[in-house]
C-alpha cells in the first residue's frame, strides 16, 4: 500500500538531546497526525494538525503542518528514556483513508 | 472512559485453521478501521466501516479475509483458512467521522503467529 517518506528511519540520541522528524508526501493532505508505537503496544495519537501552517504543542513535543500541505514535522525536546519507540505520521487528504509514514526508530541513550 | 479494546491480544495457530480476532470501538465512534502491521510493508488498512456498512475493502487481500460489523460496539476480523504469511499484529481503530478532521485511535492489536 501506499506509505509516506519518513526520515530519518531511526535515531540513536542521548538524553537531554532534541530530535527532529518528518514526513513528506506526493499528495496534499488536509489533516496530519502524529503517533508513538511502543513495542507490543498500538499506537497512540500524540498531536493532531488541521490546518497549514499550524504549530501545535504537547509537552514537549511540538509539530507542524507544512505550509505546502505535503509535509509535516515533529520535534522532541529534552529527550528522556520514555521517549523511545516508533513514531509514524499520517496524513488525510479529506475522505476517511490515512495514509501513514514508514515510522522513525527513536533510542533514547540515558 | 475505555479505549478500543481488541482480543485475543495473541494468537498462535496452525496453518488451515480459522482465526476470528474481535474488535469493540470507542463508544460513540461511527467509523471503524482494520488495519495490518509488517515490517516489510508497515501499517495497511484492510477494511472501512461506517455506521457498521463496510465501506472500502479493496485492502483485504484475499478470499480468506472477511469482517463483519454487526453492530455499533462491535467487529470481527476472520481469516480461513489461515496460512503463514498472515502473521502479523492486526490493529483495529475507531473514530467518529465528521466528514474530514476525525482521527482515529488505536486499539493494542492482536498479534497473530500462523505456524
Amino acid at each position: 500500500g501506499q506509505q509516506l517518506n519518513q526520515s530519518p528511519q531511526s535515531m540513536f540520541i542521548q538524553e537531554g538531546e532534541d530530535v527532529s522528524m518528518n514526513c513528506t508526501s506526493s499528495s496534499i493532505f488536509n489533516t496530519w497526525l502524529w503517533y508513538k508505537q511502543d513495542p507490543g503496544e498500538g499506537p497512540v495519537l500524540l498531536i493532531a494538525l488541521y490546518k497549514a501552517g499550524e504549530l501545535t504543542s504537547n509537552g514537549r513535543l511540538t509539530a507542524q503542518f507544512g505550509i505546502t500541505r505535503k509535509d509535516s514535522f515533529l520535534n522532541i525536546s529534552a529527550s528522556i528514556p520514555s521517549d523511545v519507540g516508533i513514531y509514524f505520521c499520517a496524513g488525510q487528504g479529506g475522505t476517511y483513508k490515512y495514509i501513514f509514514g514508514t515510522g522513525t526508530r527513536l533510542k533514547v541513550l540515558a | 472512559d475505555a479505549g478500543v479494546i481488541q482480543s485475543p491480544r495473541h494468537e498462535v495457530t496452525e496453518m488451515g485453521q480459522e482465526v476470528t480476532l474481535r474488535c469493540k470501538p470507542i463508544s460513540g465512534h461511527n467509523s471503524l478501521f482494520w488495519y495490518r502491521q509488517t515490517m516489510m510493508r508497515g501499517l495497511e488498512l484492510l477494511i472501512y466501516f461506517n455506521n457498521n456498512v463496510p465501506i472500502d475493502d479493496s485492502g483485504m487481500p484475499e478470499d480468506r479475509f472477511s469482517a463483519k460489523m454487526p453492530n455499533a460496539s462491535f467487529s470481527t476480523l476472520k481469516i480461513q483458512p489461515s496460512e503463514p504469511r498472515d502473521s502479523a499484529v492486526y490493529f483495529c481503530a475507531s473514530s467518529f467521522e465528521t466528514g474530514g478532521t476525525d482521527t482515529q485511535y488505536f486499539g493494542p492489536g492482536t498479534r497473530l503467529t500462523v505456524l
